[in-house]
């Protein structure tokens, strides 16, 4: 079946510091991937939507320029958290599909961060 | 817009018994309507989903659930809970527009020896 692997599952950066997300559909093209962020016991938030090849699309009241994404192939996506901060401290899970309409969504194993 | 209602933030059962775990949509257009499962620090895994057609629902693991439209449910069942059942559950209707989920708060299941 379809794999989305997430790397690295842990990371622990300094304040200031950015840190990236890699987020690959191992076997099939992933045209939309999508992030998302869960807090401590709460749901999944949508952070943005990516699609190959053009700019991500974010959610309201989540800022681009700090949690910024890239898709630039069709197996392949990354989240940058830039100048993190401990509130930037999370579980952030991405999850592709190839063909969106079927609704085929494989998630990855999710990316512990953690900002001291 | 569309919302989903999770009843109950933990559920406790005893191993071999049902397992119930409730969800409540909002939609104004018909509904795609998943169930996912996640165990510690792990990412999400389909149990089921609903999208048109047979309005019950078998998934994986024995888990089951029923789409009625007239109570705008969709609740998981399991018969006979196994320790290995325990996780977080998470119900989710999709937008049909954008193609995003939209998550329930999610319910905690624990499983009694």
């Amino acid at each position: 079946g379809a794999v989305v692997s997430q790397h690295p599952s842990r990371v622990i950066c300094k304040s200031g510091t950015s840190v990236k997300i890699e987020c690959r559909s191992l076997d099939f093209q992933a045209t939309t991937m999508f992030w998302y962020r869960q807090f401590p016991k709460q749901s999944l938030m949508l952070m943005a939507t990516s699609n190959e090849g053009s700019k991500a699309t974010y959610e309201q009241g989540v800022e681009k320029d700090k949690f910024l994404i890239n898709h630039a192939s069709l197996t392949l996506s990354t989240l940058t958290v830039t100048s993190a901060h401990p509130e930037d401290s999370s579980f952030y899970i991405c999850s592709a599909a190839q063909e969106p309409a079927n609704y085929g969504y494989t998630f990855g194993s999710g990316t512990r961060l953690t900002v001291v | 817009a569309q919302s989903v209602t999770q009843l109950g933030s933990h559920v406790s059962v005893s191993e071999g018994a049902l397992v119930l775990l409730r969800c409540n949509y909002s939609s104004s257009v018909p509904p795609y309507l998943f169930w996912y499962v996640q165990y510690p620090n792990q990412g999400l895994q389909l149990l089921l989903k609903y999208t048109t057609g047979a309005t019950l629902v078998k998934g994986i693991n024995g888990f089951e659930a029923e789409f009625k439209k007239s109570e705008t449910s969709f609740h998981l069942t399991k018969p006979s809970a196994h320790m290995s059942d325990a996780a977080e559950y998470f119900c989710a209707v999709s937008d049909q527009g954008t193609y995003k989920y939209i998550f329930g708060t999610g319910t905690r299941l624990k499983v009694l020896a």
